[in-house]
């Protein structure tokens, strides 16, 4: 496509439910990085994939939080038994792959709102 | 302390001014280092990139790296109302194989008309 899309735009859900999230990145990208964004804060790194193999992880806050990605193309981030203070915008990147020069290209978010 | 610091202002310049940002990091291997801008509720968006000492300029945009200082900061001249935004330091992380980008908190900036 011509730029990373995410899906959905907005996610209202109740405590302990479970949301899935989508990242849709730019043809031909081979890496694809999740972040979190609390109101007002910066970029939470939470995991990226070169291919469809995740060589960090590290930035996954709980065992609640994990993602997948298949066919090197679509990811989806889910999130079990959400928390209130899993409420944030969820960005999705891509880049050619993960390189140390190559640029990433952000998505729109999804606002993530857990009432 | 934190991988990528950045003062949260807000910073304000008068329009026409030079607001200059800066950001500082930890890890001493880093080769790579961007600037984004961030619109409030919009996703970030690559204003500037530089991986050398020195600096590096684009219309009216520079970008400054000093390694050894372990700095980089960003000059926008003629500053615009439109300008206005959040501007956010993200350095480049490898460990292990791994590539990451680090963000910063980002700065605040608001260009007054």
């Amino acid at each position: 496509g011509a730029g990373v899309s995410q899906s959905p735009s907005n996610k209202v859900t109740e405590k302990g439910k479970d949301v899935e999230l989508r990242c849709d990145p730019i043809s031909g990208h081979t890496a694809l990085y999740w972040y979190r964004q609390r109101l007002g804060q910066g970029l939470e790194f939470l995991i990226y994939f070169q291919g469809n193999s995740a060589p960090d992880k590290s930035g996954l806050p709980s065992d609640r939080f994990s993602a997948e990605r298949t066919g090197e193309s679509v990811s989806t981030l889910t999130i079990q038994r959400t928390q209130q203070e899993d409420s944030a915008v969820y960005l999705c990147a891509s880049s050619l792959s993960a390189r140390r020069a190559n640029i990433q290209y952000f998505g729109a978010g999804t606002r993530l709102s857990v009432l | 302390q934190k991988e990528v610091e950045q003062n949260s202002g807000p910073l304000s310049v008068p329009e026409g001014a030079i607001a200059s940002l800066n950001c500082t990091y930890s890890d001493r291997v880093s080769q790579s280092f961007f600037w984004y801008r961030q619109y409030s509720g919009k996703s970030p968006e690559l204003i500037m990139s530089i991986y050398s000492n020195g600096d590096k300029e684009d219309g009216r945009f520079t970008a400054q790296l000093n390694k050894a200082s372990q700095y980089v900061s960003l000059l926008i001249r003629d500053s615009q109302p439109s300008d206005s935004a959040t501007y956010l330091c993200a350095v480049n992380i490898e460990k292990d194989s791994s590539y990451k980008l680090i963000f910063g908190s980002g700065t605040r900036l608001l260009v007054r008309p």
